[in-house]
């Protein structure tokens, strides 16, 4: 069974610089798994912030950016805002699967 | 703007038949290049993805839910569902339906419904 892990957990402060996480328990992401990215707050859906690795959506902040960071997939954001504070989750996809990872809880302290 | 909007019983008993249904506004289900899907969340868990379908009817499942799943398309009304067979209170979770743009994206979600399996 394939697993997707990434950080439980991460503080970060106002203004600074953060980088999460998403491993492949198959081995290294690459581009081909098309790594996405998504926030979730409390008592809310999940909203796409990131595509294809590094692609943007149209309502994505300039703030995130995703990359491939030593083999893993990662989500930079720059200048963190308090309202930057959610749940994050890296999604992967296996030729038809599709694995999420476990989340990482992002606070803003 | 898209839009996805599930539907369906909020309570289930145990053994029984959950079934949902999402809406799509916005857009057509039929468009080519998308795959409509289910993706669900358990209390205060992370989230795990059910399956999907295109326009056409081709689907794939999630091995760990591929017995007890069907998702189909009602093109006619832009509409796709959810049925889950044989549920257990383990099957409580709050269920989304998302779109997938080809391989490599999952851009609209929709609001969430929660399905409670109990008797």
């Amino acid at each position: 069974q394939t697993v997707v892990t990434q950080e439980p957990s991460l503080t970060v402060s106002p203004g600074g610089t953060v980088t999460l996480t998403c491993a492949s328990s198959t081995g290294a992401v690459t581009s081909g798994y098309y790594p996405n990215w998504f926030q979730q707050k409390p008592g809310q859906a999940p909203r796409a912030l990131i595509y294809s690795t590094s692609n943007k959506h149209s309502w994505t902040p300039a703030r995130f950016s995703g990359s491939l960071l030593g083999g893993k997939a990662a989500l930079t954001l720059s200048g963190v805002q308090p309202e930057d504070e959610a749940e994050y989750y890296c999604l992967l996809y296996y030729g038809g699967a599709r694995v999420f990872g476990g989340g990482t809880k992002l606070t803003v302290l | 703007q898209v839009q996805l909007q599930e539907s369906g019983p909020g309570l289930v008993k145990p053994s029984q038949t959950l079934s949902l249904t999402c809406t799509v506004s916005g857009g057509s289900i039929s468009s080519g290049g998308y795959y409509w899907s289910w993706i669900r969340q358990h209390p205060g868990k992370g989230l795990e993805w059910i399956g999907y379908i295109y326009y056409s009817g081709s689907t794939y499942y999630n091995p760990s839910l591929k017995s007890r799943v069907t998702i189909s398309v009602d093109t006619s009304k832009n509409q796709f569902s959810l049925k889950l067979s044989s549920v257990t209170a383990a099957d409580t979770a709050v269920y989304y339906c998302a779109r997938v743009v080809g391989d490599d994206s999952v851009d609209y979600w929709g609001q969430g419904t929660l399905v409670t399996v109990s008797s």
